[in-house]
């Protein structure tokens, strides 16, 4: 079946700091790739999103390159700030699957001012 | 305007007993969505409404579990005779049409159910 296996958390950085947070998925076809954020206290938000190989979504700072290769979806992000603590998660959702999301397991990320 | 919203935002209940968690969808969107998050883990699926399309109940975990929709408004999960694994934090997502061209789910805040 469909999975989604994500860097283990915690992860700590400090501002400014290069962010990446890997994410490999395991599916058949060719699904749609997913970033949601959590931040404290507030519901699950998507991030970024990319719909086909070698597409780029990028939100916030943030990037991701669908990867169809190496089955990958890693997120990036140049320099960080506090604000973007928060727990990542990466999805994949194929349309043959009545659109369900395939979540992976959550990476919590801490910056550090 | 107003996104999905989720009732209650914290429930407490005995093992054994039934509990209701209700969903309220944006407006005008179809397709309905639960998901579970058991602590540390990612979200697992549970149940998919479209319309007036058959439900896809393939993610609920027992026959304890079941969840209705009123057309396209809310939607309730039902829980019975809750066990302790049942404990953990109930999302409701909703969305347009899948197959249209931006459609995306949105999250709520999610239903904490603890089971004592």
């Amino acid at each position: 079946g469909d999975s989604v296996t994500q860097m283990e958390g915690p992860v700590t950085l400090s501002e400014e700091a290069f962010l990446t947070i890997n994410c490999t998925y395991t599916a058949t076809g060719y699904p749609s790739l997913f970033w949601y954020v959590q931040y404290p206290g507030e519901g699950l938000q998507l991030l970024l999103k990319a719909t086909k190989a070698d597409d780029k979504g990028s939100n916030k700072g943030f990037e991701a390159t669908y990867r169809k290769e190496t089955t990958s979806f890693h997120l990036e992000k140049g320099s960080d700030q506090v604000s973007d603590s928060a727990v990542y998660f990466c999805a994949l959702r194929r349309e043959t699957s009545g659109s369900r999301l395939t979540f992976g397991e959550g990476t919590q990320l801490t910056v550090n001012p | 305007g107003a996104g999905v919203s989720q009732s209650p935002s914290n429930k407490v209940t005995e093992k054994g007993k039934d509990v209701e968690l209700r969903c309220d969808p944006i407006s005008g969107h179809t397709a309905l969505y639960w998901y579970r998050q058991r602590l540390g883990q990612g979200l697992e699926f549970l149940i998919y409404f479209q319309g007036n399309s058959a439900p896809d109940k393939s993610g609920l975990p027992s026959d304890r579990f079941s969840a209705e929709r009123t057309g396209e408004s809310v939607s309730t999960l039902t829980i019975q005779r809750t066990q302790q694994e049942d404990s953990a934090v109930y999302l409701c997502a909703s969305s347009t049409a899948p197959g249209q061209a931006t459609y995306e789910q949105y999250f709520g805040p999610g239903t904490r159910l603890t089971v004592t």
